[in-house]
Parts: C-alpha cells; sequence; structure tokens
C-alpha cells in the first residue's frame, strides 16, 4: 500500500538549534516529492519539489534532500517565524492514475 | 495576483442541508482538486479533475460531488452533510497532473 511516513510528529527547537524532518514513503511509481509549509488555518505552500534521489534543494534556511526511501527537510539555525507543520508528499502513480499522498505532518515550534 | 481562491472561508450548518463551496483559479491551470484535512489523518483527496472534461474520485468520494463546467471553477457539492463531514476543506490547483499543486486558504466547515 502506498504510503507517507512523517517524523517526528512534533519537534520543538530552540532559535538557531539546526535539525532535520524526516519523510519516508512506500510508493510503487515515485514521480516527485513535494514539501509543503502549513500555518495555522491556513492553506499548505509550496517549498519544493524533489523529482530524484541524490538530488537537492535550498531555499533561506531550508534545505530538501531525497534519496530512494526517504527525503528530509533540514532546518538551519532556525527563527521563530519558521513555526509551522510541514507537510511532505508524494506524486505517485497508484490506482490507475496519477496521485498526491501526504503525510500527517511535523508540527514544529521554535522558540526565541 | 495569482491565487486559488474558496468561498466561504467558514461555515456552519444542519445535517442534511445542501450546500455548495466554491473554488476558483485565475492561474489557467488544467488540474484541480478538493482535500479535507483532519487532525491525525492528513490531507485526503476527495475529488479530481484533470480538465473541463475528465472529473474522477479521489480516496474519500462518499457523499460529495463535483462538477467543472468551465476551467476556472470546481465547486464542491455536498448534497446531505452529515457530522462526519465536518472538516477542514482545501482546493488546489497545478498546471496538468503531476506538477505542483497550489492550494487555496481553506474552507472550515461545521456540520451539527
Amino acid at each position: 500500500e502506498d504510503q507517507v511516513t512523517q517524523s517526528p510528529e512534533a519537534l520543538r527547537l530552540q532559535e538557531g538549534e539546526s535539525s532535520s524532518l524526516n519523510c519516508s514513503y512506500t510508493v510503487s511509481g515515485l514521480r516527485g516529492l513535494f514539501w509543503y509549509r502549513q500555518d495555522p488555518g491556513k492553506g499548505p505552500e509550496f517549498l519544493f519539489t524533489l523529482y530524484s534521489a541524490g538530488e537537492e534543494k535550498e531555499k533561506e534556511r531550508l534545505k530538501a534532500t531525497l534519496t530512494k526511501k526517504e527525503s528530509f527537510l533540514h532546518i538551519t539555525a532556525p527563527k521563530p517565524e519558521d513555526s509551522a507543520t510541514y507537510l511532505c508528499a508524494v506524486q505517485a502513480w497508484a490506482g490507475g492514475y496519477n496521485k498526491l499522498i501526504f503525510g500527517a505532518g511535523t508540527r514544529l515550534a521554535v522558540h526565541p | 495576483e495569482a491565487q486559488v481562491t474558496q468561498n466561504p472561508r467558514y461555515l456552519i450548518t444542519v445535517t442534511g442541508k445542501k450546500l455548495t463551496v466554491t473554488c476558483s483559479q485565475n492561474m489557467n491551470h488544467e488540474y484541480m482538486s478538493w482535500y479535507r484535512q483532519d487532525p491525525g489523518l492528513g490531507l485526503r483527496q476527495i475529488y479530481y479533475s484533470m480538465n473541463v472534461e475528465v472529473t474522477d474520485k479521489g480516496d474519500v468520494p462518499e457523499g460529495y460531488k463535483v462538477s467543472r463546467k468551465e476551467k476556472r471553477n470546481f465547486p464542491l457539492i455536498l448534497e446531505s452533510p452529515s457530522p462526519n463531514q465536518t472538516s477542514l476543506y482545501f482546493c488546489a490547483s497545478s498546471l496538468e497532473v503531476g506538477e505542483t499543486q497550489y492550494f487555496g486558504p481553506g474552507t472550515r466547515l461545521l456540520v451539527l
């Protein structure tokens, strides 16, 4: 069964304390992996797309990497404004059509 | 400004009273989709539309209908809402299937 699992479920960091969020997946036909940021009560905001193992993308304090079975979102020297839920989603060919499968998310809280 | 809009943003209704949530995008996107988001379950796809001619069920279509009469609009219809449809709903669109999806601001629905 196609599945996307994110860990940890919640993460509390001090400002400046770097860490990584994990997204592991089991899908039959990976077409791409997406990271989104979601603030409370708002729609997911696109961050990155990764298509193949070894690919990396960076944006400010965030860096996303991809292997054959998982992706990491590295947060370097986070600030309080990085507090949000980070969602991972995998685009896969499943059940005869292209499907976006989301993980449950990691809630990140960065404290000053 | 390129965006996906949804209306209403908040809705309280009673069991059995038909309602429609509108979704509109101004990016000339072919692909549109509806998701619901529930605590601990992540985003789950309700219906999607590859283009104005193709609409199909996602993972959780029961109790919902959609229509795609024109490219920019993709309304979600609840013919007879029930309390288990209380949720946060998101509309999303992308240039084509498999491309990055951009989300609307969400509609919070409470069915009493």
